[in-house]
């Protein structure tokens, strides 16, 4: 199965509105970066986790290592936050490797 | 903040042909990764290195081989180009610190078609 799980795989918002991204992993992750990637197909450093979480403007990550997951709040959600965002999970068994998961598609409305 | 560039940025190549990916870092990171996107999915290591002259395979080596002849400098070959290894393929670069230890920096990525 998939060591990194995300979800959901896609999401709707209206413009304002807040939601939450979830990352589930079977792997031993020590750390976990979270990605946007934007319609040019860059990738965009959002954060970076040890665990515990992270702030910065209208975003918000979580890490929890004892229970294998991570999340990503989005709050008050603009057209600009469209785009897929990824987890990836470095495993603490392997070395500094990322295990990226699937990505959610997340279309902001106006 | 790393600077990482790809060349090409896009390139368009034969069944069989043999294909050069290069990647270039500015800042003085170790580690350097090569991934591969396909359409839809999220990224898969190819290979990677820690050191110049030195690479590693990562969870999909088949079919790519690396070249790490400096510490500014990654490159991916494909030496029989095939349909299966159309994709966008991104390079990423760390370095351990004691801020954000391996935390990967990715360049612009090339988009590769086979035909």
């Amino acid at each position: 199965g998939d060591k990194v799980k995300q979800s959901p795989s896609a999401l709707s918002l209206q413009e304002g509105t807040n939601s939450a991204l979830r990352c589930n992993f079977s792997i031993a992750a020590t750390t976990v970066q979270w990605f946007l990637q934007n319609p040019r197909g860059s990738l965009i450093n959002l954060f970076y986790l040890v665990p515990g979480t992270k702030e910065n403007g209208r975003l918000k990550s979580a890490f929890d290592s004892k229970e294998s997951y991570s999340t990503l709040h989005i709050r008050d959600a603009q057209l600009e936050d469209s785009g897929t965002y990824f987890c990836a999970a470095e495993d603490g068994n392997a070395g500094a490797k990322l295990t990226f998961g699937g990505g959610t598609r997340l279309t902001v409305r106006p | 903040e790393a600077a990482v560039t790809q060349s090409p940025r896009s390139k368009v190549a034969v069944t069989g042909g043999k294909v050069t990916l290069s990647c270039h870092q500015t800042n003085n990171h170790d580690y350097m990764y090569w991934y591969r996107q396909d359409t839809g999915h999220g990224l898969r290591l190819i290979h990677y290195s820690y050191v110049a002259d030195s690479t590693e395979k990562g969870d999909i080596p088949d079919g790519y081989k690396a070249s790490r002849p400096s510490q500014e400098n990654f490159s991916l070959i494909l030496e029989l180009a095939s349909l299966s290894q159309t994709a966008v393929y991104f390079c990423a670069s760390s370095t351990p610190d004691w801020v954000s230890s391996y935390e990967q920096y990715f360049g612009p990525g090339t988009r590769l078609t086979v035909l």
